[in-house]
């Protein structure tokens, strides 16, 4: 199992900011690195699956960027709404996923 | 329309017990998986199984084992249930297309063991 880091832990925006938070994965033997997006009370949802050291995937207000090289993606959400209120995890692997720990997004109305 | 469901959702039992959570994918994938969440919240792989073979087996306490009737189900037996099994598990499956996977997860069963 690798590590996989996500920073912050949590985070709380106002509605309509912006913000972005970060995955952290072991730079060697890169395979692709995952984003999913957990709702309280629901399953993890995918969001991106990023294979190539510069991927930007987009998915309406929310996108991923990515850095193979020195091991880092960042996810961003533009123009925040209550609706994105979640946890995001990422994960790295194969098949054999390890995940982080996620960074809980609270947007405030 | 459920893509991937357990049973049950949550699941309340003793210790010493022997019980099973079950799994169904209704999307054709191949792969299947058992994780459980941690006290820390991270998803750990426990078992994966691709077309009923065992591919992935984490070092797991054998009083837990998985089987796979047909690739659309995989269930999860857990024999002597101790405090420590309690977490939430989550089942899913899996598929590669154009080279990419994505898994799909279900909506995680609840296990308090007393």
């Amino acid at each position: 199992i690798l590590n996989v880091e996500q920073s912050p832990q949590s985070l709380h925006v106002q509605e309509g900011d912006s913000t972005n938070f970060t995955c952290s994965f072991p730079s060697s033997n890169f395979y692709a690195l995952h984003w999913y997006r957990w709702e309280t009370a629901k399953s993890p949802e995918a969001l991106f699956v990023m294979t190539l050291n510069g991927d930007e995937k987009k998915k309406g207000r929310i996108s991923a960027t990515l850095n193979t090289k020195e091991g880092y993606s960042y996810l961003y959400i533009k123009g925040s709404q209550p609706e994105d209120s979640a946890t995001y995890l990422c994960a790295f692997g194969d098949y054999k996923l390890s995940f982080g720990a996620g960074t809980t997004v609270t947007v405030r109305a | 329309d459920t893509a991937v469901s357990q049973t049950p959702k949550y699941l309340v039992t003793q210790m010493g017990n022997d019980k099973s959570i079950k799994c169904e994918q209704n999307l054709g994938h191949d792969t299947m998986y058992w994780y459980k969440q941690d006290s820390k919240k991270f998803l750990k792989i426990m078992f994966s199984y691709n077309n009923k073979e065992l591919i992935i087996n984490e070092t797991v306490p054998n009083r837990f084992s998985p089987k796979s009737p047909d690739k659309a189900h995989l269930n999860l037996h857990i024999n002597s249930l101790e405090l420590g099994d309690s977490a939430v598990y989550f089942c899913a499956s899996s598929q590669v297309l154009g080279g990419q996977e994505t898994q799909y997860f279900g909506p995680g069963t609840r296990l308090l063991v007393l």
